[in-house]
């Protein structure tokens, strides 16, 4: 079984600020992440995710996360933030093996960006 | 061209009252999903089809019970709706992978 922590229930930043958004997870076998985004009133699209190679990945909106294996963390970042980031952010990991891939995700994060 | 589209949009009823909520995806996807948002964005996995077969069914009441005609549509009945029953739904579609397709919700209110 998977679990993943997403550390911050909330976090508040200036407009071009930077910030972190930090998960952590937990898996006896190897895994697939994912940061999904939620705009208010929306449903959830991918930002972005790793699946194998680089464990550096980007966005096309400026986001970029590291997938650190031996701290099992996944955390989101974006040098300068804008308003329009404003947002909830999930974290998930489905299992890459075994068969299943359902997805588990964090409790979420809201990102509030003040001007 | 919508991937996932969930209808209605918005749903308003009475205690007691049944409702349906309807999914298509158009993406060929095997696997679909119904997660239940809660007030505080919490996202519940309630049920998973792969292929039309129930893979995934978390505790949820019996009161829930969704139906896969085929492998692009994933319905979702509601017999008896109570008060806690309100929340967002949201359809999803799955790669092998994991990675989700979401609809735009469906908002339950119950009065």
């Amino acid at each position: 079984a998977q679990s993943v922590t997403q550390l911050d229930s909330q976090v508040p930043v200036f407009e071009e600020a930077p910030v972190e958004l930090r998960c952590n997870y937990s898996s006896s076998v190897s895994v697939y992440l994912f940061w999904y985004v939620q705009y208010p009133n929306q449903g959830l699209q991918l930002l972005l995710k790793y699946l194998s190679g680089s464990t550096l990945v980007e966005s096309i909106n400026g986001f970029e996360a590291e997938f650190n294996k031996s701290q099992t963390s996944f955390h989101l970042r974006k040098p300068s933030v804008h308003i329009s980031d404003t947002a909830e952010y999930f974290c998930a990991v489905t299992p890459s093996s075994g068969g299943s891939y359902i997805p588990t995700f964090g409790r979420g994060t809201s990102l509030i960006v003040h001007p | 061209d919508t991937a996932v589209s969930q209808t209605p949009k918005y749903l308003v009823t009475q205690m007691g009252n049944d409702k349906s909520i309807k999914c298509e995806q158009n993406l060929g996807h095997d696997t679909m999903y119904w997660y239940k948002q809660d007030s505080k964005k919490f996202l519940k996995i309630m049920f998973s089809y792969n292929n039309k077969e129930l893979i995934i069914n978390e505790t949820v009441p019996n009161r829930f019970s969704p139906k896969s005609p085929d492998k692009a549509h994933l319905n979702l009945h509601i017999n008896s709706l109570e008060l806690g029953d309100s929340a967002v739904y949201f359809c999803a579609s799955s790669r092998v992978n994991g990675e989700l397709f979401f609809g735009e919700g469906s908002r339950l209110t119950v009065l």
